[in-house]
């Protein structure tokens, strides 16, 4: 069973506002990857890391921003939200050696702008 | 390109009906994995198994069980004596070992419901 968790679940806020998407594991991971997903759709990758200090954008655009301070940590930012950034975000973690590359996700927050 | 093919968009099945989901996968590496991930309507994705391009050993886990086939690049999967507690959305996807360093690529998903 993943130990990743995610906060907060739901959030609706209002446009401009800046805000933060928490995602912590305990599993002692290294990668941590941020996706995005709209309903009924697939997941795009957004942002990854491979380690303290290391971030990479992913294949989606994305105007937010994330960090990588500590190895369990990794929050994903949105300096002013806006209606085109409601979605789901999902925080998924994974062993950094290659062929243990299964990913484990957090139950995802359900991001609404107004 | 869509690197994996999820061709059935919704699946709509009677409890007790076998469902079979369709994944088809595009790659130049010689190494790589596919997945299945099922999503709730909770929403988080639970992952169901991980294959890779070594082992064309079908395998069976209770009522789940799963066909690759590298000739067809095909991946698909079973659910036997469906139950409404199936209903969710599933997602196949493929980790590549070269080209995209083993992050995942998704299908769209393909969304099941079991009537009771």
């Amino acid at each position: 069973e993943a130990d990743i968790y995610q906060t907060p679940r739901y959030l609706v806020i209002g446009t401009g506002k800046k805000i933060t998407l928490e995602c912590s594991q305990t599993m002692g991971h290294d990668k941590m990857y941020w996706y995005q997903q709209d309903p009924g759709m697939e997941l795009h990758l957004i942002h990854y890391s491979y380690g303290v200090n290391s971030t990479e954008k992913g294949d989606l655009s994305s105007e937010s921003t994330v960090s990588r301070i500590r190895t369990e940590h990794f929050p994903l930012t949105l300096e002013s939200a806006r209606p085109s950034h409601t979605s789901q975000y999902l925080c998924a973690s994974s062993e950094r050696q290659g062929r243990s590359n299964i990913q484990y996700f957090g139950a995802g927050t359900r991001l609404s702008v107004l | 390109a869509q690197k994996v093919t999820q061709a059935q968009t919704e699946i709509s099945v009677v409890e007790k009906e076998d469902v079979t989901l369709d994944c088809v996968y595009e790659t130049r590496d010689t190494t790589y994995y596919l997945f299945w991930y099922k999503q709730p309507p909770s929403g988080e994705l639970v992952f169901l198994i991980r294959r890779n391009s070594f082992d064309e050993q079908n395998e069976i886990s209770g009522r789940y069980s799963w066909n690759f086939q590298k000739s067809t690049s095909s991946f698909n999967f079973t659910i036997t004596a469906s139950q409404v507690v199936d209903s969710a959305v599933y997602f196949c996807a493929l980790s590549e070992e070269k080209t995209n360093d083993y992050k995942l690529s998704f299908g769209a998903g393909t969304t099941v419901t079991v009537r009771a």
